[in-house]
């Protein structure tokens, strides 16, 4: 069994700031993914980043990253220099190998402020 | 990285009626699924869609209320039966590529009256 925990439900950031949002999990699969999607006002479901779990180098794709900490079980997104459009709601997600479905956290709400 | 299309985009349903939600994608896949997300909540899967064999449902969800048709390695739907208020969420197909990213469809928005 997959879970993940997000334990920020929002967040206010000052535009062209970092931003961190958390994420930890539990499993009892051997490998595994995470990953990172952003969900605007209009419903989609946009795919950010994937980790895997043997993978020895924190995954980046532009001003987004992944801060991978096995042993801690953590696997925070890291925004930089945000924008205004970045503001949408942040769900992390995780994914056993051998089974393909994701299990999704709770979701975080993030709002740029000018 | 997969394009997918849902349609319809939206819709308002009256209660006990049904809709069929089509999902496209522009390149094969061996495995589709849908995910429900009710208002202001995460999303849950609903079940997995392969290409020539029964759909696979998570708890909770019953073939009977969810019929998942699957005729070939582009092309899904979902049917939400006997709608009640309860089913107002947006549903959503995804598909996974060979590096193992997911990737979602726009969503089909469903308010039931």
């Amino acid at each position: 069994a997959q879970k993940i925990t997000q334990t920020q439900p929002g967040m206010f950031v000052q535009e062209k700031e970092a931003v961190t949002l958390d994420c930890t999990y539990d499993t009892s699969d051997p490998s595994y993914g995470l990953f990172w999607y952003k969900q605007p006002s209009s419903g989609e479901m946009i795919f950010l980043i994937y980790q895997g779990s043997y993978d020895q180098q924190n995954a980046t794709e532009g001003r987004y990253s992944l801060n991978f900490q096995k042993a801690r079980k953590s696997a925070n997104l890291v925004i930089s220099a945000s924008q205004l459009g970045d503001s949408a709601m942040y769900f992390c997600a995780i994914r056993g190998f051998g089974n393909e479905k994701l299990t999704f956290g709770t979701g975080t709400r993030l709002t740029i402020i000018p | 990285s997969a394009v997918i299309s849902q349609k319809p985009s939206r819709d308002i349903c009256q209660r006990g009626t049904s809709l069929t939600i089509q999902c496209q994608v522009d390149s094969q896949v061996t495995m589709m699924f849908w995910y429900r997300q009710q208002p202001g909540q995460s999303l849950t899967l609903i079940a997995t869609a392969n290409q020539g064999s029964e759909a696979t449902y998570e708890s909770g969800f019953v073939i009977d209320k969810f019929p998942i048709s699957r005729p070939n390695l582009t092309f899904s739907t979902l049917t939400v039966s006997n709608m009640s208020p309860e089913d107002s969420s947006i549903y959503l197909c995804s598909v996974e590529s060979s590096s193992y990213e997911q990737y979602f469809g726009p969503g089909t928005r469903l308010t039931v009256t």
